[in-house]
């Protein structure tokens, strides 16, 4: 059982250049959900999924798109990225009330 | 919309000392609390929760009251260990349907020897 896990670990990427993010979680959950966390600024929620084949935009969705073709994976795209989103991006799922957290990819944009 | 406040760290204590960190909130409803703890390198996990007022949710020695009266969720613990530094998230779920958390933005915890 892995819980939440998250490809890859770390990324460099040029600006414009394109990167997907990829969530996976063997916990049958129904909600899954991306973050990003900056210094000062907590966790803010991108995107979010209700199920397999829903998707919404949550606090700060510019410049970023997510799919979930299936129940247990959710992927976050850059189309063209910029260097403020630079950043750690955290993927987390729940059934109940607890979110369970991936381990995080480390993006910097250059 | 919600929003969760919580006191600016970092915060350092000799090992053995009294925590505390405090955590207020806004929301409509009835909103479920949380701390998360994540320590370097890791994401987050949940350290405890409260889903009506007047609950105390308790965890490795940490504890925290819901407070509606005062929309306070502080969370303490009595002696604290270096294996306690990590930093802690202060968080809400609202009463809604599909489980969204707002999340404070945390506090630091150093605990020297």
């Amino acid at each position: 059982n892995a819980g939440v896990t998250q490809t890859p670990k770390f990324r460099v990427l040029k600006t414009g250049q394109s990167m997907t993010l990829l969530c996976a979680q063997d916990m049958n959950h129904e909600y899954m959900y991306w973050y990003r966390q900056d210094p000062g600024m907590g966790l803010r929620l991108i995107h979010y999924s209700v199920g397999e084949g829903t998707t919404a935009k949550g606090e700060v969705p510019d410049g970023y798109n997510v799919s979930r073709l299936k129940k247990q994976n959710f992927l976050l795209g850059l189309e063209s990225a910029a260097p403020s989103q630079t950043s750690v991006y955290f993927c987390a799922s729940s059934f109940s009330y607890e979110q369970y957290f991936g381990p995080g990819t480390r993006l910097t944009v250059t | 919309g919600d929003s969760v406040t919580q006191m600016e760290g970092p915060v350092t204590l000799s090992e053995e000392a009294f925590l505390t960190i405090n955590c207020t909130y806004t929301a409509t409803g009835y909103p479920s609390l949380f701390w998360y703890v994540q320590y370097p390198g890791e994401g987050l996990q949940l350290l405890l929760k409260a889903t009506k007022a007047d609950d105390k949710g308790s965890n490795k020695g940490f504890e925290a009251t819901y407070r509606k009266e005062t929309t306070s969720f502080h969370l303490e613990k009595g002696s604290v260990q270096v294996s306690d530094s990590a930093v802690y998230f202060c968080a809400l779920r609202d009463s809604g349907g599909y489980q969204k958390v707002t999340f404070g933005t945390g506090t630091k915890l150093q605990v020297i020897p």
